[in-house]
């Protein structure tokens, strides 16, 4: 049964540009949660979906937006990158995205804007 | 703001020692704790939840809360040289379903 699957796994982008990250959860798995992960830093909250409707946004700018599809794969879309932006980004998983169930997550994107 | 502190470490221990991390948060409606195991480079790994006040034994490893002093602790018995990762600690309350995650302790256990 395959697990979280991101893509791409690495990335370099210039500033300025846009990027789209994509995130598959489990099968059956209809919550995607996204994390920005900067290095020495805990995981960020970005987003969270569940059945296709935004149910949560952490505190980042509009130039971060996401959507989730009917097959509850999710796309993170950055526009207008900043060095600043350089970062792992994590996807997660998790079967409702209710408080009482931890995430599964895959296993990242290194995004690398220079 | 909800907020979970941790100290970044590293806390070194020898091997066959117990290793212990501890956790605070801010947010008195938190409901969920986890923690997670983060290798270098890798993406966290779930390794524990705990609801309860009290005790939840896994293995090598036990989970403690006390939600009156808002404190989650994780014990690992045993330590081995493969348990060096950072722990990243999360709390969740029932109306935000969302984890908050600590900046996580570097754990290195020495030969």
């Amino acid at each position: 049964d395959a697990g979280v699957t991101q893509s791409p796994t690495h990335l370099i982008k210039t500033r300025g540009q846009h990027v789209t990250l994509r995130c598959s959860p489990i099968s059956g798995h209809k919550s995607v949660s996204w994390y920005q992960q900067v290095l020495g830093q805990g995981p960020q909250f970005i987003f969270q979906y569940y059945e296709k409707e935004e149910r949560g946004r952490g505190n980042f700018p509009d130039r971060f937006s996401a959507r989730q599809f009917p097959n509850y794969s999710s796309e993170l879309n950055v526009n207008a990158l900043l060095l600043g932006d350089s970062a792992l980004y994590l996807c997660a998983s998790s079967l409702t995205g209710g408080a009482g169930y931890g995430y599964t997550f895959g296993s990242g994107t290194r995004l690398t804007v220079v | 703001q909800k907020e979970v502190e941790q100290n970044s470490g590293p806390l070194s221990v020898p091997e066959g020692a117990i290793a212990s991390l501890n956790c605070t948060y801010s947010d008195r409606g938190s409901q969920s704790f986890f923690w997670y195991r983060q290798y270098s480079g890798k993406s966290p790994e779930l390794i524990m939840s705990i609801y309860s006040n009290g005790d939840k034994e896994d293995g090598r490893f036990t989970a403690q809360l006390n939600k009156a002093s808002q404190y989650v602790s994780l014990l690992i018995r045993d330590s081995q040289p493969s348990d060096s990762a950072t722990y990243l600690c999360a709390a969740s309350s029932g109306g935000s379903y969302i984890p908050t995650f600590g900046r996580g302790t570097s754990l290195i256990v020495h030969p």
